[in-house]
């Protein structure tokens, strides 16, 4: 069982170029969610899902896209990436919505925009 | 704005110390999470606490919500070389559906 999958695991991108984190997690979970971790501000929420075809933003959505047409994928897109998105990305997928639900996270990407 | 503050922010002990840390809010969460983040590794969830006073014991940590539901703590007796991470506490509000708030995190290093 592979649970929460990520990729790339690294990645440099110049200013400007656009790209997509992928995530695909195995376990039929309904919610999945983007993190970005940065020194000293812990976890930081972009954006989730409830199920495919339904996202909703977080605390820091801005210069990040989201779809989820299945519930297996929930891929982030970066349109113009800037260096202030140079941080560590986490996926995480949990079986229901209720916040006491356990999340399972990926092993996270780790993104620098020069 | 981080709702909740985890302190301190580093500790560093002797193998067979105690150690405890805390997260702390102005906010009242219905549920909160505690998580151990290893380098290169996604957080993986150690214990969740939903009722005020709760406490919850996982072998050598003992977890505790505050009666209030609005601080928690976690204690480690007899730390381990192979409890040091990263410890993340997330907590969820009523309304705040699907929308799980971290802490800064507080890095934990035992040495031998």
């Amino acid at each position: 069982n592979a649970g929460v999958t990520q990729t790339p695991k690294f990645q440099v991108l110049k200013t400007g170029q656009s790209m997509t984190l992928q995530c695909a997690q195995d376990m039929n979970h309904e919610y999945m969610s983007w993190y970005r971790q940065d020194p000293g501000m812990g976890l930081r929420l972009i954006h989730y899902s409830v199920g495919a075809g339904i996202t909703d933003q977080g605390e820091v959505p801005n210069g990040y896209n989201v779809s989820r047409s299945t519930t297996e994928d929930f891929p982030l897109r970066l349109l113009s990436a800037a260096p202030s998105q140079t941080s560590v990305y986490f996926c995480a997928s949990s079986y229901q919505v209720t916040t006491n639900e356990k999340l399972f996270f990926g092993s996270g990407t780790q993104l620098s925009v020069l | 704005t981080q709702l909740l503050e985890q302190s301190p922010q580093f500790l560093s002990i002797q193998e067979g110390e105690n150690l405890t840390v805390y997260c702390n809010s102005s906010s009242v969460f219905s549920s909160l999470q505690w998580y151990r983040q290893e380098p290169g590794e996604g957080p993986v969830l150690l214990v969740t606490v939903v009722t005020g006073g709760e406490v919850k014991k996982l072998k050598r940590l003992t977890f505790q919500f505050g009666d209030a539901r609005k601080d928690s703590s976690l204690h480690i007796t007899a730390a381990q070389p192979g409890d040091t991470g990263l410890y993340l506490c997330a907590g969820g509000g009523a309304d705040s559906w699907g929308k799980l708030q971290f802490g800064a995190g507080t890095q934990v290093v035992v040495t031998p």
